[in-house]
């Protein structure tokens, strides 16, 4: 699987928008975006995955550039319960060993008061 | 959503004994069950990726024979540390699969060994 490239840490105001970035430069073209977070003392939270279309669900927004070599993970509204260290992974979808998931060391946003 | 469980989520145990935790998904059927391992401020190191009815794939660097691994259905995963030592106290969290959906973790387990 492509590795990926995240800042450490982020903050963020309460309320406003949290953007975060990724690098997946050498991402391949059945390799998927996937966003997921950990919640300090909890197992890591689905978030949002994608191949090459933007995509929304009721948690977050991801944007993937049109080269797929970056994507940015948004939360609309900041509050201080999105505080956690979130993880952006590529990889395929399929049946064989590629199935898992490899995590690196994430960015840990801290959502200020 | 999907719910995967884990349980304990806290086990505090003497040197030499052996523990089992459990990880059930609860409202689907997991073809493929997954274990990480935490340690403090680190990332999520996997371990382990089980199939149903077969045996699990190890990582490299991790001991099929202190981390005993079973996936007898479905739905239920185990994890067995043999005979643990206070190095083998950490954060121990499974997730499971069915393929297309994304993995959804448990809530993990607190291992320490005194």
């Amino acid at each position: 699987d492509a590795k990926t490239t995240q800042p450490t840490s982020m903050d963020c105001a309460e309320g406003r928008a949290a953007n975060l970035p990724c690098n997946h430069s050498t991402i391949s073209g059945n390799e998927y975006v996937y966003w997921y977070r950990q919640i300090h003392s909890q197992g890591p939270q689905y978030i949002i995955h994608g191949l090459k279309n933007n995509e929304t669900n009721e948690m977050a927004s991801l944007i993937i550039t049109e080269d797929r070599k970056s994507s940015t993970l948004i939360l609309p509204h900041a509050t201080l319960r999105d505080t956690a260290v979130y993880y952006c992974i590529v990889k395929v979808v399929d049946g064989g060993a590629t199935n898992k998931l490899i995590f690196g060391t994430g960015t840990l946003l801290a959502v200020q008061p | 959503g999907a719910v995967v469980s884990q349980h304990p989520s806290w086990v505090i145990c003497k040197s030499g004994t052996s523990v089992k935790i459990e990880c059930r998904s609860l409202d689907f059927q997991a073809t493929t069950m997954f274990w990480y391992r935490q340690f403090p401020k680190q990332s999520l190191m996997l371990m382990a990726t089980s199939n149903e009815g077969s045996k699990a794939t190890y990582e490299q660097g991790v001991e099929k024979d202190k981390f005993l691994i079973n996936h007898a259905s479905l739905t239920l995963s185990t994890l067995t540390v043999t005979s643990a030592h206070p190095e083998d106290s950490s954060f121990y969290i499974c997730s499971a699969s069915a393929l297309p959906q994304p993995q959804h973790f448990g809530d993990g387990t607190r291992l320490s060994i005194l």
